[in-house]
Parts: structure tokens; C-alpha cells; sequence
């Protein structure tokens, strides 16, 4: 079965610091990948997702960046990071179909003091 | 920006009714919708998907869709308190794969 790896659970970081957050699926090939933010009072809001190694699309102008340097690998970074940064941050996976169904990893909570 | 919205709640129910949860989108090409169930500080959990128009029932979950009038409602029959919960409504987005999600709403089952 697939599964979903996302660490850390939760983050503490000062502003200006820089950001690394990693996800990995097991159990399937070539998943679609999703990056989403959950601001407190907020809905989910789609970051990036990517349909394949090094095929990134951006859905939000920020100051975050995303990586896939492997089929498997998603990884979310900053240079420097906002106040307006913090928030519960979501990887996903998908098979490749259209209408295909998301599914999440645990997630990490940031908090950019 | 396609839009998906919910009320935000909190939609409160006593143990053993029927839990109403409704959902409106504004993409009429949209072609596929979903639900998760979000407890507080844990990820989504999907619970029920439906493509086509009309109901979708599994166990104690029943999905509603109505394209004409751009409308999905979830029902939770025999609602429990362990459903206490937010619910989110998705709807497949611009690219095909993302979801756009809604906000939620937070659903209270009292005992």
C-alpha cells in the first residue's frame, strides 16, 4: 500500500531563516505531488504541485520554492521566511489520472516567530 | 480563482441525528468533488468522492451532487461523537489535478 512521509511534525524558525521541508511516498511510481498551506482561519491553499522530476508548477507568487529531485521526493524551502509564513503545511500525493484523489501526509506546523 | 464555498459552522447535532454538511462551487466544468474530514491539528482525511449526479452512499456517509445547480452536501447518518470534526469540501481545480478545498465546516456531535 502507499504511503506518505512528511517530517517535522512541527517547526519553530525565526524570521529570515532559511526553510527545508521534506516529503516521500512509498508504494507507487511517478505520483503527482502537492504542496498545500492551511493559515490559522484559513482554507487550504494550493503552493505547487508537480507532475513529474523537475516539473514544478506554482500556484501562489511567494517567497517559497519547490523541488522534486526525485519521482518520489517533494521538498519545500525558503530563504527567508516571513511572519506571514507560518501555517500547517501539507504534502499530497495523487496517481496521474485527471480527477484522481489527494491524499495527505501528517503535515508540519510552522511557526515563524 | 475557482471558488468553494461552506458554512463555516459550527453545525451542531445531537448523537444519532443526521449531520447536513453542503457545499456550492463555482466551476460549472468541474468534473469531480470530495470530502475529508479534518480533526483539529491532524491532516485531511478523505471520506467520500463523487463524479456523477446523484447520491453515493458508503456505511453511514451519503454524498449528494447536483451539477445543474452546482451543489454537493455530504449526510452523516447515526452521527457519533467521534465525528466531531471539520469537513472539507474539494473540487478538482484548473490543471485537472489539484483540489480547490473550501473552508470547512466544523461539525460538533453532542452526546
Amino acid at each position: 500500500s502507499q504511503t506518505i512521509h512528511q517530517w517535522p511534525a512541527t517547526l519553530v524558525q525565526p524570521v529570515g531563516s532559511p526553510l527545508s521541508l521534506e516529503c516521500t511516498v512509498e508504494g507507487t511510481s511517478n505520483p503527482n505531488l502537492y504542496w498545500y498551506r492551511q493559515a490559522a482561519g484559513r482554507g487550504l491553499q494550493l503552493l505547487f504541485y508537480s507532475v513529474g522530476i523537475g516539473q514544478i508548477s506554482s500556484e501562489v507568487p511567494q517567497n517559497l520554492s519547490a523541488s522534486r529531485p526525485q519521482d518520489r521526493q517533494f521538498i519545500l524551502s525558503s530563504k527567508k521566511l516571513l511572519l506571514s509564513d507560518s501555517g500547517f503545511y501539507l504534502c499530497a500525493w495523487s496517481g496521474t489520472d485527471l480527477n484522481e484523489k489527494l491524499f495527505f501526509g501528517s503535515g508540519t506546523q510552522l511557526s515563524v516567530l | 480563482q475557482k471558488e468553494v464555498e461552506q458554512n463555516s459552522g459550527p453545525l451542531s447535532v445531537p448523537e444519532g441525528a443526521i449531520a447536513s454538511l453542503n457545499c456550492t462551487y463555482s466551476d460549472r466544468g468541474s468534473q469531480s468533488f470530495f470530502w475529508y474530514r479534518q480533526y483539529s491539528g491532524k491532516s485531511p482525511e478523505l471520506i467520500m468522492f463523487i463524479y456523477s449526479n446523484g447520491d453515493k452512499e458508503d456505511g453511514r456517509f451519503t454524498a449528494q451532487l447536483n451539477k445543474a445547480s452546482q451543489y454537493v452536501s455530504l449526510l452523516i447518518r447515526d452521527s457519533q461523537p467521534s465525528d466531531s470534526a471539520t469537513y472539507l469540501c474539494a473540487v478538482q481545480g484548473d490543471s485537472g489535478y489539484a483540489l480547490n478545498f473550501g473552508k470547512g465546516t466544523s461539525l460538533l456531535v453532542t452526546p
